[in-house]
C-alpha cells in the first residue's frame, strides 16, 4: 500500500515557466514533509521540507505547500532552469518512534530551454 | 567527508548467483538505511539500522534478502539466490537525525539475468 504517492510520473515545463510537483499521502500521523532531487547516476539530494504545523516554506526558487487536511502537498519551482531536470522524490515521516521516511515513485521533471 | 559510499557502482549477475552490496556510511551517523528503487514502487525502504542493530525489517523482500552491519563503518545486503525480479538500483542512506534528511549514496545497479 503506497501511502506517499506521486501521480504524474513526468512534467514537461518551458524554461522561465513555473514548475509544479504534487504528492499525496494517506496518513494523517505523518508530521514532516521533504522533497528530494535525484539526478540521472547519482543519489537523491535533500530540496526542502515542511513540518506539519506549517503551511508554507520557501527557499529562493523553491516553495513547498501544505494542505493537511487535503493530506497533499507540492513543490513549486519559479522560474525553472534547464538544470532543475531531474526526478523529485516527496517523502513523509511519521509521529512515532520509528524514524524512517517513506518516500513517494518520483516525478521525472523535464524543463526545455 | 567522502559522504556515503557505496559499491560496487554497478553489478550484473547470473540468476541464483549470491550478490552483495556495500556501503560505507558517514563517520558519526547513528542511522543506516537500505532503500531500493523501481520505476512502480519509487524509494522503498527495506530495513534499517541504529547503533548497528537491525530496527526496522518490515520492507525486506522475503528471506533471500539479509542485511547486517557489522561495526558503525560498514553494511552490507545480500541476496541469495538472485532472481531477476530483484533487479533495481539499491540505495544506502545515513544520518545522525533521521527524519530531517537523509544522505544517500550513489547507488548500486544491479541487474539479474
Amino acid at each position: 500500500d503506497q501511502q506517499v504517492k506521486q501521480n504524474s510520473p513526468s512534467l514537461s515545463v518551458q524554461e522561465g515557466r513555473i514548475s509544479i510537483l504534487n504528492c499525496d499521502y494517506t496518513n494523517s500521523m505523518f508530521d514532516y514533509f521533504l522533497w528530494y532531487k535525484k539526478y540521472p547516476a547519482e543519489g537523491p539530494t535533500f530540496l526542502i521540507s515542511i513540518s506539519s504545523i506549517k503551511d508554507k516554506n520557501e527557499d529562493g526558487r523553491f516553495t513547498v505547500f501544505l494542505n493537511k487536511s487535503a493530506k497533499h502537498l507540492s513543490l513549486h519551482i519559479v522560474p525553472s532552469q534547464p538544470g532543475d531536470s531531474a526526478v523529485y522524490f516527496c517523502a513523509a515521516r511519521g509521529r512515532s518512534a520509528t524514524n524512517k521516511l517513506i518516500f513517494g515513485t518520483g516525478t521525472l521533471l523535464a524543463v526545455q530551454p | 567527508d567522502a559522504g556515503v559510499i557505496q559499491s560496487p557502482r554497478h553489478e550484473v549477475t547470473e540468476m541464483g548467483q549470491e550478490v552483495t552490496l556495500r556501503c560505507k556510511p558517514i563517520s558519526g551517523h547513528d542511522y543506516l538505511f537500505w532503500y531500493r528503487q523501481t520505476m512502480m514502487r519509487g524509494l522503498e525502504l527495506l530495513i534499517y539500522f541504529n547503533n548497528n542493530v537491525p530496527i526496522d525489517d518490515s520492507g525486506m523482500p522475503e528471506d533471500r534478502f539479509s542485511a547486517k552491519m557489522p561495526n558503525a563503518s560498514f553494511s552490507t545486503l545480500k541476496i541469495q539466490p538472485s532472481e531477476p525480479r530483484d533487479s533495481a538500483v539499491y540505495f544506502c542512506a545515513s544520518s545522525s537525525v533521521p527524519g530531517y534528511g537523509y544522505t544517500f549514496g550513489s547507488g548500486t545497479r544491479l541487474t539479474v539475468v
